[in-house]
């Protein structure tokens, strides 16, 4: 059971918007640790997507957004594409047990 | 471009050591954190644990006990071993880059390692 929730599954309409959110606590995004995401085809190297909230790496299409509120944070993909299928992992680091990584435990994306 | 290749045995006999090396191509490794982690089948992704280019460690707590990273920069390599593993430790193993705010943007292609007799 993963310490960052996340829905199993979401989907869309090409064109569509969508949200994926992560869901924490007091002990990691509540205290103010950021949060990234990643975007992660099978077997491949999973890709980052946002980094500290609402960052994108260079290469990153501005289609992709992340927010971050409270113990909460999400990941929006407007202008939804049949490539942008995949699985997405929040991450995030939590202060308990002396402190670690921690990852959602992943949103399949389905373009319908 | 910094590209990451993880190597070692594809297979693991029960209560034995899984053994797994990064080398790193395009950087340095100093500044920079390198990581371990890990993705059973059908499962999310899981930290084992990262190293300082200095040699300084950190380990998921609860794979404390079991893990060991080890670098060595001037190979531009660092290692993972993992110990008394059981079929719960099969899963494709990535290593990665890890940036001053604790995230991961260099990730190897991952190397699936199956533990059984």
């Amino acid at each position: 059971q993963s310490v960052l929730t996340q829905p199993p599954s979401v989907s869309g309409a090409p064109g569509q918007r969508v949200t994926i959110s992560c869901t924490g606590s007091s002990s990691n995004i509540g205290t103010g640790f950021d949060v990234h995401w990643y975007q992660h085809l099978p077997g491949t190297a999973p890709r980052l997507l946002i980094y500290s909230n609402n960052n994108r790496p260079s290469g990153v299409p501005d289609r992709f957004s992340g927010s971050k509120s409270g113990t909460s944070a999400s990941l929006a993909i407007t202008g939804l594409q049949a490539e942008d299928e995949a699985d997405y992992y929040c991450q995030s680091y939590d202060n308990s047990l002396s402190g670690y990584v921690i990852f959602g435990g992943g949103t399949k994306l389905t373009v319908l | 471009q910094v590209q990451l290749q993880e190597s070692g045995p594809g297979l693991v006999k029960p209560s034995e050591t899984l053994s797994l090396t990064c080398t790193v191509s395009g950087d340095s490794m100093s500044s920079h954190f390198w990581g371990w982690i890990r993705q059973p089948p059908g499962k999310g992704l899981e930290w084992i644990g990262q190293i300082y280019y200095s040699g300084s460690t950190n380990y998921n707590p609860y794979l404390r006990s079991r893990v060991s990273i080890s670098v060595d920069t001037s190979k531009k390599q660092f290692s993972l071993k993992l110990t008394s593993v059981t079929a719960a430790d099969t899963a494709v193993y990535y290593c990665a880059r890890r940036l001053g705010a604790i995230y991961f943007d260099f990730w190897g292609q991952g190397l699936l390692v199956t533990v059984s007799s």
